[in-house]
């Protein structure tokens, strides 16, 4: 069966060091995954987005890597900050009805 | 440039009512997508709706139906509600019926007593 699954349902790190987040699939061949922030009784806020073909993606603190031999994708947060709290969910698309697959998230807390 | 809005923001039915939410999409956006958050879940899709046309629909029974406007904007009607459709309800544009980079709102949370 088809599944996502994020490495746990929450991790907790102090400011400053580098938090790592993983997304595992099953029976999905993605073209690209994406990696949103959302807060408490907001909607998900778009982070990055990497293609198959591409080993990793940066945007500022931020890196993604997408291995499509594992099947997984890491994202991390480097120097991380309290501001950075928030639940992280990876997605991708399944080709199937324009439906895109998310997982459960995982919920960040950086500690002072 | 407007982001996505969706209404109402919270709202309280009981079982077998039915409900009307709404969302406008991101200036320039022909694409709407809702889906359908439990808590502790990540979001599930519900369908899509492209250029007024639904464009993709996910693993969700017929109460659950749409419709887009000219305008783009959209809404997500559900009938016969369940106790199991309280969640909060997100909607997301995007360009040309792209699921890249989607651009959501903050949701309406459905309470169904």
């Amino acid at each position: 069966s088809q599944k996502i699954e994020q490495n746990s349902e929450a991790l907790n790190i102090q400011e400053g060091k580098t938090a790592t987040l993983t997304c595992n699939y099953t029976n999905y061949s993605p073209a690209y995954l994406q990696w949103y922030r959302q807060d408490p009784g907001r909607g998900p806020v778009f982070l990055l987005l990497i293609r198959e073909n591409e080993k990793e993606k940066r945007k500022e603190r931020l890196k993604v890597t997408f291995d499509t031999t594992l099947k997984q994708s890491l994202f991390h947060i480097t120097a991380s900050q309290p501001a950075d709290s928030a639940t992280y969910l990876c997605a991708l698309d399944t080709y199937n009805n324009n439906d895109m697959r998310f997982g459960a998230g995982t919920r960040l807390t950086v500690k002072p | 440039e407007t982001g996505v809005t969706q209404s109402p923001t919270h709202l309280i039915k009981t079982r077998g009512q039915q409900v009307t939410l709404r969302c406008s999409s991101q200036s320039g956006h022909n694409t709407v997508s809702w889906y359908q958050q439990a808590l502790g879940q990540g979001p599930q899709f519900i369908f899509q709706y492209y250029r007024e046309e639904e464009n993709g629909r996910g693993n969700f029974p017929p109460r659950f139906s749409g419709l887009q406007f000219p305008n783009y904007s959209s809404e997500l009607n559900v009938n016969a509600l369940e106790l199991d459709d309280s969640a909060l309800y997100l909607c997301a544009s995007s360009m040309d019926r792209s699921n890249e980079k989607l651009f959501f709102g903050s949701g309406t949370q459905l309470s169904v007593l």
